[in-house]
């Protein structure tokens, strides 16, 4: 399976946009990048996948670049609630099964 | 919908005891996960059942462990015997499709 590269931590302002990147450079042409998070103290979320197109949807919007070698998650208006730790994910297909989760990035939000 | 049960919720018992962890999945998923999530090694998944029959246990660690899954609204995470680095938190999660959904956790203590 391929890897994934996050930065471990990032801050944001309340009210911001949070754009969270991810390296996997090593993907292949059937693996789906999927985003999850993990609010402290909880069961991870599932946010957005994608396999090439950008996605959107009501939680974030997911930029996959041309080459697939990269990808960021973007939470158009951050608030104090997305404070968790973003998981970047690639999958080898659309079930979303065998999930392999990395150390992930701890966004924080601050006022 | 109440989501992914899971019970205890916290757990603490002497080593070489016998530890149960339990879950109910979402009605009408058809996938089941169960995953174990420590400080050092993060968030691993351990088995993974489709349509009640185990597909994938290359995660669970050892023999101490096991997973049933007797029907499609219940399944177990077995540790006989349990040992102090059992310690963690596990997760059961539940999929019809691409997205996982994750119950609270089991927060487990041995002593």
């Amino acid at each position: 399976d391929a890897k994934t590269t996050q930065p471990p931590s990032m801050d944001c302002a309340e009210g911001r946009a949070a754009n969270l990147p991810c390296n996997h450079s090593t993907i292949s042409g059937n693996e789906y990048v999927y985003w999850y998070r993990q609010i402290h103290s909880q069961g991870p979320q599932y946010i957005i996948h994608g396999l090439k197109n950008n996605e959107t949807n009501e939680m974030a919007s997911l930029i996959i670049t041309e080459d697939r070698k990269s990808s960021t998650l973007i939470l158009p208006h951050a608030t104090l609630r997305d404070t968790a730790v973003y998981y970047c994910i690639v999958n080898p297909n659309n079930a979303g099964n065998m999930l392999t989760f990395g150390g992930g990035t701890r966004l924080m939000v601050k006022p | 919908d109440a989501g992914v049960i899971q019970s205890p919720r916290h757990e603490v018992t002497e080593m070489g005891q016998e530890v149960t962890l339990r879950c109910k999945p979402i009605s009408g998923h058809n996938s089941l996960f169960w995953y174990r999530q420590t400080m050092m090694r993060g968030l691993e998944l351990l088995i993974y059942f489709n349509n009640n029959v185990p597909i994938d246990d290359s995660g669970m660690p050892e023999d101490r462990f096991s997973a049933k899954m007797p029907n499609a609204s219940f399944s177990t995470l077995k540790i006989q015997p349990s040992e102090p680095r059992d310690s963690a938190v596990y997760f059961c999660a539940s999929s019809r499709r691409y997205e996982q959904y994750f119950g609270p956790g089991t927060r487990l203590t041995v002593t």
